[in-house]
């Protein structure tokens, strides 16, 4: 079956500009994350949904980040007026319901490049 | 709140020599373990997990960690890397209960000919 599905794969915007990432996650799957990787760094948590419950956003660097899920799937990361230092590798992941034992599944990730 | 160290940010070694790749973890509960693979402009695969039972796991790829609960560590180990294996490695550690999953810093492995 399919898996996770982020994009666009790469976005390449100046500074100042919004952008918008999308994240489809495996069908069925009821937790969603949301990281961001810089170069040659971890992943820094950012957010996460878990089917109806509020969103855990404690990972959000900033009110210029937002995220929402819409009907409990597809998941959109908005970064607003971006900023040279929100350039990295955003990453999505899902899992079967989030339990701490399951191991989660990722997209290939969004390349964000600010100028 | 949990934590996790790489200790080596990277490690070359050459191809058919074994290798181990460090993770030591904090917490105040019982954890769950993970080691990732992220292949160049990939996202993260699982290569193997600790939830129980067996402090040895295997994994995809040859692959093996063991928990050591008294040193607060799961390090993963190959006895034999190909060119292929070439990917940065992260570790990632859950507390039961806990939705909050933390990844380390990752060690990038070069396997060389």
């Amino acid at each position: 079956g399919a898996g996770v599905s982020q994009s666009p794969s790469n976005k390449v915007t100046e500074k100042g500009k919004d952008v918008e990432l999308r994240c489809d996650p495996i069908s069925g799957h009821t937790a969603l994350y949301w990281y961001r990787q810089r170069l040659g760094q971890g992943l820094e948590f950012l957010i996460y949904f878990q089917g109806n419950s509020a969103p855990d956003k404690s990972g959000l660097p900033s009110d210029r980040f937002s995220a929402e899920r819409t009907g409990g799937s597809v998941s959109t990361l908005t970064i607003q007026r971006t900023q040279q230092e929100d350039s990295a590798v955003y990453l999505c992941a899902s899992s079967p319901d989030g339990d701490s034992n399951q191991p989660q599944h990722f997209g290939d990730g969004t390349r964000l490049s600010i100028l | 709140a949990q934590s996790v160290t790489q200790l080596d940010s990277q490690v070359p070694v050459f191809e058919e020599a074994p290798v181990e790749l460090r993770c030591n973890y904090s917490s105040s509960v019982s954890v769950y373990l993970f080691w990732y693979v992220q292949y160049p402009n990939q996202g993260l695969q699982l290569l193997l997990k600790y939830l129980s039972g067996s402090t040895l796991v295997k994994g995809i790829n040859g692959f093996e960690a063991e928990f050591n609960k008294s040193q607060t560590s799961f390090h993963l180990r190959k006895p034999s890397v190909h060119i292929s294996d070439t990917a940065e490695y992260f570790c990632a550690v859950s507390d039961r209960g806990n939705n909050d999953m933390r990844f380390g810093a990752g060690t990038r492995l070069t396997v060389k000919p």
